[in-house]
């Protein structure tokens, strides 16, 4: 079945620490998405990627990588620079035909310990 | 700036009855728009979608769309317990034909008592 992985399902990272959440998907998407989401705050977008080896800034990339060296992978990166990185991760992808639309995958709880 | 606006609830209906969750958005040009449903924990899920003005019905969902006052609603009758949900609307401001980035709104709480 298509559809996207993130790993790992829960982190924990310790003050000061740099650490990557992964995101594969098997959908053959050009565009892929990374969004964090807050206790009752929506979706906010931290960095994107339309095709391979080019990525832009979200909103709030600030303390954040990524990289696209293969279409169905789009890794992220916290690193000790964000300085409230608890939160929920979600990686996704965009079908472009119709009917379009994010595929979202399961997601990474990331807590500061 | 593309703004998505929705009420936050909690909307509380019970079961069997219509819940309509609403939602506004700036950017006049939006061409398509999305209901995801997101349950506590896990991630959000597509269920509708919609770009031409009227309605669109998949089961016990409609989606309606009004580009001229710039609303898009969720219909869902016949509510049961299982949707007791946080739905989330989601808009592509994008005028050309493949999807850009979607923006979304803070979503409606929704709960179904039986």
């Amino acid at each position: 079945d298509g559809g996207i992985t993130q790993s790992p399902k829960y982190l924990f990272r310790k003050e000061g620490q740099n650490v990557t959440l992964s995101c594969e998907q098997n959908l053959n998407h050009d565009a892929m998405y990374w969004y964090r989401q807050d206790p009752g705050q929506g979706l906010r977008l931290i960095y994107y990627s339309q095709i391979v080896n080019d990525f832009q800034k979200g909103d709030i990339a600030e303390g954040y990588s990524v990289s696209r060296e293969k279409k169905e992978s789009f890794p992220l990166t916290v690193t000790s620079a964000q300085k409230n990185p608890t939160a929920f991760y979600l990686c996704a992808s965009s079908s472009p035909t119709w009917p379009y639309g994010y595929t979202f995958g399961s997601g990474t709880r990331l807590t500061v310990v | 700036q593309k703004e998505v606006e929705q009420n936050s609830g909690p909307l509380s209906v019970p079961e069997g009855a219509i819940a309509s969750l609403n939602c506004t958005y700036s950017d006049r040009g939006s061409q398509s728009f999305f209901w995801y449903r997101q349950y506590s924990g896990k991630s959000p899920e597509l269920i509708m979608s919609i770009y031409s003005n009227g309605d669109k019905e998949d089961g016990r969902f409609t989606a309606q769309l009004n580009k001229a006052s710039q609303y898009v609603s969720l219909l869902i009758r016949d509510s049961q317990p299982s949707d007791s949900a946080t739905y989330l609307c989601a808009v592509n401001p994008d005028r050309g034909s493949t999807l850009g980035r979607l923006y979304f709104g803070r979503g409606t709480q929704l709960t179904v008592w039986p």
